[in-house]
């Protein structure tokens, strides 16, 4: 079955660092969905990506589609200890129906 | 009100109980999901709702019952459930129809379950 797998599983990085999150999908997507998932929380829609190649920025964070609609990435740019969580992404599997990530966790160290 | 409310927070149940699990939402959205998650993993499909008909279910054990009263409400009734089903289950909710939020799913806080 099409699955959706994320790299790297788990990151530590110090407050002000970089952090990327890369996804891949054994299938081409028609869209791909980012959440974010706090400590205890629920997941929190982010954004959504529909075309191929297509960037989009919200304040310090980079979203990538791949060309091919398989792989996307989500960039945070200098993190903050508010950047603490897991960040999925979800690719469209049918009308409906998302198939989430593996997930990647983000420790934020002060 | 861009909220999905769900009760209980948690509940703890016998193998041979009988419980439900209770989602609400006032956005309009016409489409509502039930998704189980374990500790450290990602959400799972269970079940989805469009214009209060199942469209979706992911072959998911009989044990576990979803009903959509209205377009508002969504239920998930429990019975006979295993241990290896504690987890959490969280609803969400989307637009049915395309448009620029087509799709962006709203989750509730979700039902912390303990099955003994």
């Amino acid at each position: 079955g099409q699955q959706v797998m994320q790299i790297p599983q788990y990151q530590h990085v110090q407050e002000g660092e970089d952090f990327t999150t890369y996804c891949n999908s054994s299938t081409t997507l028609s869209n791909i969905q980012w959440y974010k998932q706090r400590p205890g929380g629920h997941p929190v829609f982010l954004i959504q990506l529909v075309k191929s190649g297509e960037v989009k920025k919200q304040k310090r964070l980079t979203f990538q589609f791949g060309e091919a609609k398989k792989n996307s990435s989500l960039h945070i740019t200098a993190t903050q200890t508010t950047d603490v969580g897991t960040y999925f992404c979800a690719g469209q599997a049918g009308t409906y129906k998302y198939i989430f990530g593996t997930g990647t966790r983000l420790k934020v160290l002060a | 009100d861009t909220e999905v409310t769900q009760t209980p927070k948690h509940l703890v149940m016998g193998m041979t109980n009988k419980k439900s699990l209770k989602c609400e939402q006032h956005m309009g959205h016409r489409a509502m999901y039930w998704y189980k998650q374990k500790a450290k993993k990602p959400p799972e499909l269970m079940f989805v709702y469009s214009y209060e008909k199942l469209s979706i279910n992911e072959s998911v054990p009989s044990r576990f019952s979803p009903e959509c009263p209205n377009s508002s409400l969504l239920n998930l009734h429990l019975h006979a459930l295993q241990p290896e089903d504690s987890a959490l289950y969280l609803c969400a909710s989307s637009q049915a129809e395309r448009g620029p939020s087509y799709n962006e799913q709203f989750f509730g806080p979700g039902t912390r379950l303990t099955v003994l």
